[in-house]
């Protein structure tokens, strides 16, 4: 068990809908990271976000958007789905110092997100 | 441009035998941090073991071990005495400092069976 949580583990959707999909990271980290995982494009970051702040953006969709609240939770937003948004969803945890490469980041279990 | 190649889509050990993972980075930055995870056939992403881009004596974490070759630009994953439960998809990222952030580069993975 890393420390992270991640809910819900399943989703069923219809294309056009929007889902939210929410994170706790470990105790005493700041930083969450957000990764899609999909067959055809494997692991890809989408956005980081540090105490509340945007902190790097990665491949992102303009349809996609999250947030970071004061109890350091985060939730993914995706909305308008389409088929090719079907994928396994992590979100990874790290303290973080800033400008450090070397900080471990921690995986949830991932939603697995399945757009009918 | 910063990637990871992990070039053996599957492999095969016998249990109790040593494993070696292949693992190539490329990025022109000085200071970055070498990861390997496992992800079992359940879904979640496992940290193993860490190597950062100074450190002078290769990462071990009991069975893991990381053979790091700077010059060459690899960074390969050992797995000594091999057992069933080894049995997954495993995963070489790179971190790297990314518009003040931080984030990982993932290869493509290597599935390892372990054959009893």
């Amino acid at each position: 068990d890393s420390g992270v949580t991640q809910t819900p583990k399943h989703l069923i959707t219809a294309t056009g809908q929007r889902v939210t999909l929410r994170c706790s990271p470990r105790s005493g980290d700041l930083s969450v990271y957000w990764y899609q995982q999909s067959l055809d494009q494997g692991l890809q970051f989408l956005i980081q976000y540090y105490n509340g702040e945007e902190r790097a953006k990665g491949n992102i969709l303009e349809r996609f958007s999250a947030q970071q609240f004061p109890d350091l939770h985060s939730e993914l937003n995706l909305s308008s789905l389409e088929l090719g948004d079907s994928a396994l969803y992590f979100c990874a945890s790290s303290v973080e110092e800033e400008g450090e490469v070397g900080e471990t980041q921690y995986f949830g279990p991932g939603t697995r997100l399945l757009v009918l | 441009a910063q990637k990871i190649t992990q070039t053996q889509p599957g492999m095969f050990v016998q249990e109790k035998e040593a494993v070696t993972l292949d693992c190539t980075y490329d990025t022109s930055d000085p200071s970055y941090g070498l990861f390997w995870y496992k992800q079992p056939s359940s879904g979640e992403m496992i940290f193993l073991i860490y190597q950062g881009s100074y450190d002078q004596q290769n990462a071990t974490e009991g069975r893991y071990s990381l053979n790091f070759q700077k010059a060459r630009k690899s960074a390969n994953l050992v797995i000594s005495a091999s057992q069933l439960g080894d049995s997954a998809m495993y995963f070489c990222a790179m971190s790297v400092l990314y518009n003040q952030g931080g984030k990982l580069i993932f290869g493509q993975g290597t599935e390892l069976s372990v054959k009893p």
